[in-house]
């Protein structure tokens, strides 16, 4: 079966660091991604992992062991911007479906 | 200049209508997508078409009918639409499997 699972509702405070932690279980993988969704926009693509090991872009890293089947984006010097919906999505192996998960609300705080 | 766009961005019609919702993109991506967002915020996905072809249809009932006339259009027809149709309906496209996608802005569909 798929299955992705990541936190519902995280909270953090201005200019600190947050990880949103995504666990799948999927039929195929093909890369891991993870989408920034502002309420009531689309989601925009933010990272892409296929390989074990960290990516980091600015502000936002992402982390992959294909192993564990596991991934987080790690989010540094929060802005109130980053009050979003994080979602984790992973690609099948025939690399035409994604399957994401149910999102990871953050709430920044001043 | 608008990368992927859909049209229109609001729709509310009576149960047993039918509409169709646009979409176009601009980017000379293959692949193009469409997924539904209910009220959970799940992004699920419904159909993916490459170069005009269908490669995805994931057990969509068939009152939806997607068409691609070329690779840069996917639009989206619906059938005697049902209350459970509510959801807001995003289009997307990318160009290989190593990129993410690029999102449409979203048609809100609410069905009365």
């Amino acid at each position: 079966g798929q299955n992705i699972d990541q936190p519902t509702e995280m909270t953090a405070t201005e200019g600190a660091i947050v990880q949103i932690n995504c666990t799948y279980q999927t039929s195929g993988f093909n890369g891991l991604f993870w989408y920034q969704q502002h309420a009531g926009e689309a989601p925009t693509f933010l990272s892409y992992n296929v390989l074990d090991g960290l990516e980091e872009k600015g502000r936002f890293s992402s982390f992959l062991s294909r192993s564990k089947g596991y991934s987080y984006l790690l989010l540094k010097e929060l802005q109130m911007k980053d009050s979003a919906s994080y979602l984790c999505a992973v690609r099948d192996t025939g690399g035409f479906k994604t399957i994401f998960g149910a999102g990871t609300r953050l709430f920044v705080k001043a | 200049d608008t990368a992927v766009s859909q049209t229109p961005k609001y729709l509310v019609t009576q149960m047993g209508n039918d509409k169709s919702i646009k979409c176009e993109q601009n980017l000379g991506h293959d692949t193009m997508y469409w997924y539904k967002q209910d009220s959970k915020k799940f992004l699920k996905i419904m159909f993916s078409y490459n170069n005009k072809e269908l490669i995805i249809n994931e057990t969509v009932p068939n009152r939806f009918s997607p068409k691609s006339p070329d690779k840069a259009h996917l639009n989206l027809h619906i059938n005697s639409l049902e209350l459970g149709d509510s959801a807001v309906y995003f289009c997307a496209s990318s160009q290989d499997r190593s990129y993410g996608y690029t999102f449409g802005s979203g048609t809100r569909l609410t069905v009365v």
